[in-house]
């Protein structure tokens, strides 16, 4: 079966400070993909990033930056000179490869609320 | 490009009613799920289709919750009779070959 844990159930952090969240999931798979959800306090889910299990590579997106270790099957999530409006529920999320019999089906964490105090 | 639809986004019932939640997902978009977030248990994967057909209903808490998908544009969660428990938000979501599910905005659902 498939887990991913957030064990930071609520950071706070002072603007331009910055934070890393963590996750950590367990899988039988092989081959999976690895995705982080940002959840605003307006609710919706937002995409932030897929990664396949494949491709260990380190990724930053201007002020986001991930961190991919399959050795200790991790997948943490860095924000960089934090802002208020990163202020937000961060999920982390698992989903096997892509069978054919269907798309992404996602084990999520139970989120990061992260909170940026100006 | 719409995104994903769901309404309402705010359903307020009473205990025994009938509710029923609606989703339009991404044209184009071959599979679409289902999920509901509480406090308690975070976000669960309540049912997925592919194809308008259901694939895993696993996620299911109980008969009284049961969703359809009559054609690639359309679906519906029906919770019947509502328990207070059921007091949750309820994502509709889609997706296809490519890098990720597109959520809608949810369903804030209440039952008195």
């Amino acid at each position: 079966a498939q887990k991913v844990t957030q064990a930071q159930t609520e950071i706070s952090v002072v603007e331009k400070e910055d934070v890393t969240l963590d996750c950590v999931y367990e899988t039988r798979d092989t081959t999976y993909y690895l995705f982080w959800y940002k959840q605003p306090p307006s609710g919706e889910l937002v995409f932030l990033i897929r990664r396949n299990s494949f491709d260990e590579q380190n990724e930053i997106s201007g002020r986001y930056s991930w961190n991919f270790q399959k050795s200790t099957s991790s997948f943490n999530f860095t924000i960089t000179a934090s802002q208020v409006v990163d202020s937000a529920v961060y999920f982390c999320a698992l989903s096997e490869a892509y069978s054919g019999a269907g798309s992404y089906q996602l084990t999520f964490g139970k989120g990061t609320k992260l909170s940026v105090i100006p | 490009d719409a995104g994903v639809i769901q309404s309402p986004r705010h359903e307020v019932t009473e205990m025994g009613q009938e509710v029923t939640l609606r989703c339009k997902p991404i044209s184009g978009h071959n599979s679409l799920f289902w999920y509901r977030q509480t406090m308690m248990r975070g976000l669960e994967l309540l049912i997925y289709f592919n194809n308008n057909v259901p694939i895993d209903d696993s996620g299911m808490p109980e008969d009284r919750f049961s969703a359809k998908m009559p054609n690639a544009s359309f679906s519906t969660l029906k919770i019947q009779p509502s328990e207070p428990r059921d007091s949750a938000v309820y994502f509709c979501a889609s997706g296809d070959r490519a890098e990720k599910l597109f959520f809608g905005s949810g369903t804030q659902l209440s039952v008195l």
